[in-house]
């Protein structure tokens, strides 16, 4: 089993729809969560942080849940430009330490 | 643009020949990593450095791997003897201050072996 697993999809959504992506994690001992968007043969770009609390930025919103080991990304109001593969990526320690990601969950958004 | 650099963008080479990478990060990051990505697959942990000091290593790292980061500040990494399987695309990304270990990547390089 993997340590950081996803969903590949792909998910294929129209505009203006709400898609939420899930990745779960092994490492009970993972401190930090985030996710990256990776579009085609570019470098993965930091989308946002996982916190606690849960965190939102726009039409994004991140969620964590340590009792069964995952975080979730929601997405609303889908926009064309969101296609992409979203990553997620767990950090060991809270002084960085080994980083893990997914094998990414792929989104396409149709008009 | 993160303000990571890597060099080179794309390197071909004949299998058995060594191969080096480099990455600068941002000036003012302590933290470094290095990954390997294969189509279809998330970026798979190499090994990172604090400063100078190389921290980890992926066991999966044959000993035909090195990195170094002599002076804390740019950080290469070479394949020696290489393999088609090590074709791929190398990626660095440079990490802030705890705690916000915010991962900003490079462009990578992307290997190609014949």
């Amino acid at each position: 089993r993997k340590e950081v697993e996803q969903d590949p999809g792909p998910f294929n959504v129209p505009e203006g729809a709400t898609v939420a992506f899930n990745c779960t994690y092994s490492n009970s001992a993972s401190q930090s969560f985030f996710w990256y968007r990776q579009d085609c043969r570019k470098e993965p770009k930091l989308l946002m942080s996982v916190y606690s609390s849960g965190n939102e930025d726009g039409r994004f919103t991140a969620q964590l849940n340590r009792a069964s080991q995952y975080i979730s990304l929601l997405i609303r109001d889908s926009k064309l430009s969101d296609s992409a593969t979203y990553l997620c990526v767990v950090l060991r320690g809270t002084n960085a330490g080994k980083s893990t990601f997914g094998d990414g969950t792929t989104l396409t958004v149709k008009p | 643009d993160t303000g990571v650099s890597q060099d080179p963008r794309h390197k071909i080479t004949k299998r058995g020949q060594n191969v080096t990478f480099r990455c600068d990060p941002i000036s003012e990051h302590n933290r470094l990593y290095w990954y390997r990505q294969t189509l279809g697959q998330g970026p798979e942990f190499l090994t990172y450095f604090q400063n100078e000091a190389q921290l980890e290593k992926s066991r999966l790292l044959s000993d035909r791997f090195s990195a170094e980061r002599p002076k804390g500040s740019f950080s290469t990494l070479e394949i020696q003897r290489t393999e088609q399987g090590d074709s791929a695309m190398y990626l660095c990304a440079s990490v802030g201050d705890v705690p916000y270990n915010e991962q900003f990547f490079g462009p990578g390089t992307r290997l190609t072996v014949l």
